[in-house]
């Protein structure tokens, strides 16, 4: 069975760096690409970041692009998210996401159930 | 970047009645490898987004044949036949064709 469990929320003050973990299990992690989306408190869903499996493509939301950083540990199944200058607007409910099948990034199949951003002073 | 505007914006709905919802793309979602990446997930309350639909059309394993996804270029259409209770939930559109990727802003169906 397909899990993705996300950790590393919490509240953090506007200016300041929070990383995100996923790990992942019931599949091999390393052939798949992952994906971030996150969700404002009462909002929709916003893409954040992808990336393939090898990490050679990588991609990012137009509001997140030079301040967060997608990664992967193959050998952990774990999927990160670097967040820096965090702003009030990066209050999310951040998800990890897997596709259907190998060698593609969407669609996002498999999801977590994400863990808590808050920006706040 | 491409704007997908989801209309209308809530939708009432009677069970058992058919559902309707758009999707339009500011252009077009047809890539360069001639698939065109829009998928329709549905967010049940207090739940994670579950997958669809992909490749406009295609239903994702274990999804239930009265949700039809059809369209070509930059309209698109999520039809839910006979709503039952479990459809209920924000629908949103999702584009993967251009970079950066998009979603639209969803589409609440709710009982009248």
């Amino acid at each position: 069975e397909v899990q993705l469990v996300e950790s590393g929320g919490g509240l953090v003050q506007p200016g300041r760096s929070l990383k995100l973990s996923c790990l992942a299990s019931g599949f091999t992690f390393s052939n798949y690409g992952m994906n971030w989306i996150r969700q404002a408190p009462g909002k929709g869903l916003e893409w954040v970041a992808s990336i393939s499996s090898s990490s050679s493509y990588i991609y990012y939301a137009d509001t997140v692009k030079g301040r967060f950083t997608i990664s992967r540990d193959n050998a952990k199944n774990t999927l990160y998210l670097q967040m820096t200058s965090l702003r009030s607007e990066d209050t999310a409910l951040y998800y990890c996401a897997r596709p259907r099948s190998m060698m593609v990034i969407t669609p996002f199949a498999y999801w977590g159930q994400g863990t808590l951003v808050t920006v706040s002073s | 970047d491409v704007v997908l505007t989801q209309t209308p914006v809530a939708q009432p709905v009677t069970l058992g009645d058919q559902a309707s919802i758009s999707c339009r793309s500011s252009q077009s979602l047809v890539h360069s490898n001639g698939n065109t990446y829009l998928e329709w997930y549905l967010q049940k309350p207090g739940q994670s987004p579950q997958l669809l639909i992909y490749k406009v059309s295609n239903r994702f394993s274990g999804v239930p044949d009265r949700f039809i996804g059809s369209g070509s270029g930059s309209d698109f259409t999520l039809k839910i036949s006979r709503v039952e209770p479990e459809d209920l939930g924000v629908y949103y559109c999702f584009q993967a064709t251009h970079d950066p990727y998009t979603f639209g802003a969803g589409t609440k169906l709710e009982l009248k």
